[in-house]
């Protein structure tokens, strides 16, 4: 089944402890991004990846790093989490300017 | 800066009452306009792609319109398993970024 999968689904943390979220996609595509959900914002592009090795800042990368070191996997590294970084991520991937498929995901909390 | 505008923020309908949602957009060359559905707790799940002024493309009771400012979902008796929140999102020329609305919460009561 196509699809592209988060993990984990839910975490709480503390202010500080670094985490990573990942990501993968099983469709062979070179478009990758991560967006963040919060209420009355709409989704809001983080980082992107045009392909292997390839990243590039969206509309709000403050506290957050990425990195592609294969065609499948884009996780997301927030070093030192802060409160303000709570909210629902969620990763997508495409093909090259085609529609985005976007996965299950993340709710995080930092306290 | 490419924007978008959807409305209304939140809308309740009766199954059977047919209505339309709006998106209003800015963009610098558009290559795309994409509608997605978003069920509580899960990702957005995509609809429909628009590429230009004219264009229709039609799925279930759900229609969508494009223009050269706006595009229209259009649904048509509508059941209480179209309630969720539905999302416009432009991609403009040269690039694969989104650019997505707030969004609109339906509710359909049976």
């Amino acid at each position: 089944e196509a699809q592209v999968t988060q993990n984990p689904r839910y975490l709480i943390t503390v202010t500080g402890k670094k985490l990573t979220v990942t990501c993968s996609q099983n469709m062979n595509h070179e478009y990758m991004s991560w967006y963040r959900q919060d209420p009355g914002l709409g989704l809001r592009q983080i980082y992107y990846s045009m392909n292997v090795e390839v990243t590039d800042k969206g509309d709000v990368p403050e506290g957050y790093k990425v990195s592609r070191k294969e065609k499948r996997n884009f996780p997301l590294i927030l070093e030192s989490p802060s409160p303000n970084q709570t909210s629902l991520y969620f990763c997508a991937s495409s093909i090259l300017g085609n529609e985005q498929f976007f996965g299950p995901g993340t709710r995080l909390t930092v306290l | 800066e490419d924007q978008v505008t959807q409305s209304p923020e939140a809308l309740r309908l009766q199954e059977g009452e047919s209505s339309s949602l709006n998106c209003s957009y800015t963009v610098s060359g558009l290559r795309g306009l994409f509608w997605y559905r978003q069920d509580p707790g899960k990702g957005p799940e995509f609809l429909f792609t628009l590429y230009s002024a004219g264009e229709e493309k039609e799925k279930e009771r759900l229609k969508a319109t494009l223009t050269k400012k706006e595009s229209f979902l259009h649904i048509t008796a509508p059941k209480p398993e179209d309630s969720a929140t539905y999302l416009c999102a432009v991609q403009a020329m040269g690039g694969n970024k989104l650019v997505f609305g707030a969004g609109t919460i339906l509710r359909v009561k049976s």
